[in-house]
Formats: C-alpha cells, sequence, structure tokens
C-alpha cells in the first residue's frame, strides 16, 4: 500500500458526461501527479501541482481540469467525455516539487469506461 | 516518434533466469532515469532511479544509464514468478518538476 488513494475504483459512464476523480497523497506529501494509462498511449503525464499551484503540464485535453485544495487533496475534472477517455487514472504524490531523488507513489488507480 | 521506446514483449523466461529490459530515447536534455514496476490492476512503483549515465545495483536489480547511446537497461538475475510484471522505464529532465515521460512498458512473465 503507498499511501496514496483514490476514488472511486471504477466509475462507468456515458459520452458527454463529467465526471470527477478524487485523489488523497501520502501524509506530509506535497506534490500530487495525475496520470492517464491506456493500452495504446501507455502511461501519460497529465498535470502536477505543488502544495496547490500548477507546477507542471503535460498534453491535458482542455476538457480535462484538476486542482489542488488547502488541504492537499486533488481532483480530476473530466467534461464531455468521448469513449476514447475510457482509462485507468492514476494520481502519484511526492514530498518535494519533484526532479530526484523525489520518488513519486502511486494510488492504486480509477477505472473509467466510457459507453 | 515518442520520446522513450520500449518494447511492450511480452517476454517469457523460465525461473532463475537473467532478464534484461531496455529503453531507448530521444531527449538529450533526459537526466534522471528510473524503473517502475507494475503489478495487475495496481499502480506502478518505483524499483530503480539512476542520475545521468552510469551502473546502479541493488539486490537481483541492476540499473545501467548509457547516455551516448540514449540507451538504458534493466538487469534481474535468478529471476522469481513473483518478478512477473510489467516493468516500465522512465525519465525526466533536471528541473524542479516532477514530469515523468514513460516507456509503453514491457510484460515479463517468470515460469516456475
Amino acid at each position: 500500500d503507498s499511501g496514496v488513494t483514490q476514488t472511486p475504483k471504477h466509475l462507468i459512464t456515458a459520452t458527454g458526461q463529467r465526471v470527477t476523480l478524487r485523489c488523497s497523497p501520502r501524509s506530509g506529501d506535497l506534490s500530487v501527479y495525475w496520470y492517464q494509462q491506456s493500452l495504446d498511449q501507455g502511461l501519460q503525464f497529465l498535470i502536477q501541482y505543488y502544495n496547490g499551484e500548477e507546477r507542471a503540464k503535460g498534453n491535458i485535453l482542455e476538457r480535462f481540469s484538476a486542482q489542488q485544495f488547502p488541504d492537499l487533496h486533488s481532483e480530476l475534472n473530466l467534461s464531455s467525455l468521448e469513449l476514447g477517455d475510457s482509462a485507468l487514472y492514476f494520481c502519484a504524490s511526492s514530498v518535494a516539487s519533484g526532479g530526484a531523488p523525489d520518488t513519486q507513489y502511486f494510488g492504486p488507480g480509477t477505472r473509467l469506461t466510457v459507453l | 516518434q515518442k520520446e522513450v521506446e520500449q518494447d511492450p514483449g511480452p517476454l517469457s523466461v523460465p525461473e532463475g533466469a537473467i532478464v534484461s529490459l531496455n529503453c531507448t530515447y530521444s531527449n538529450s536534455a533526459f537526466q534522471y532515469f528510473m524503473w517502475y514496476r507494475q503489478y495487475s490492476r495496481k499502480g506502478p512503483e518505483l524499483l530503480m532511479y539512476t542520475y545521468s549515465s552510469g551502473n546502479k545495483e541493488d539486490g537481483r536489480f541492476t540499473a545501467q544509464v548509457d547516455k551516448s547511446s540514449k540507451y538504458i537497461s534493466l538487469f534481474i538475475r535468478d529471476s522469481q514468478p513473483s518478478d512477473s510484471a510489467t516493468y516500465l522505464c522512465a525519465m525526466t529532465p533536471s528541473g524542479n518538476t516532477g514530469k515523468l515521460i514513460f516507456g509503453q512498458g514491457t510484460t515479463l512473465q517468470v515460469k516456475p
């Protein structure tokens, strides 16, 4: 158990809908990262927040947004969902702002299925 | 072309074999190199990280980085059935963000 929690574990929804994925980082970690894992694209970095501020951005779609709250938990919002958004979404956390050695600990993931 | 290329396998070996996993990359700015292990239906977990070129050993695992060839490797000695998992290489340039670029992952099966 990495200490990172994600809810829900599974999410099934329809095209055009909006969903929110939640992540609680390990105690003491200030950075939260969001990744998307699909069979064709592999594990792709979406976005990083550090102590409430956006730190780095990957190829995150405009339909996706995230935020980190004062208690350091984070939410990833996915809107106008398409079939291609079906994937595993992982949250990771780390102590510092990144670089190395700043180990990222991954949560168990949320499996999103868009029908 | 992807920044990081990794043969997805699958790779099947008998117990006790030496396993070699590899990644190539194109971005010469990458300075930190990592190997993650991901069991089925779980999140990735960090196995090893290496800074710049060189070797690093941890038990049965050895990581090698050759920056001149833009090539990294992970060797597993005396492989065990419990090593059966997907292995992902990851890398990032020096700096103060945690943006990791992952390879596709290689699925390894170690048969008893």
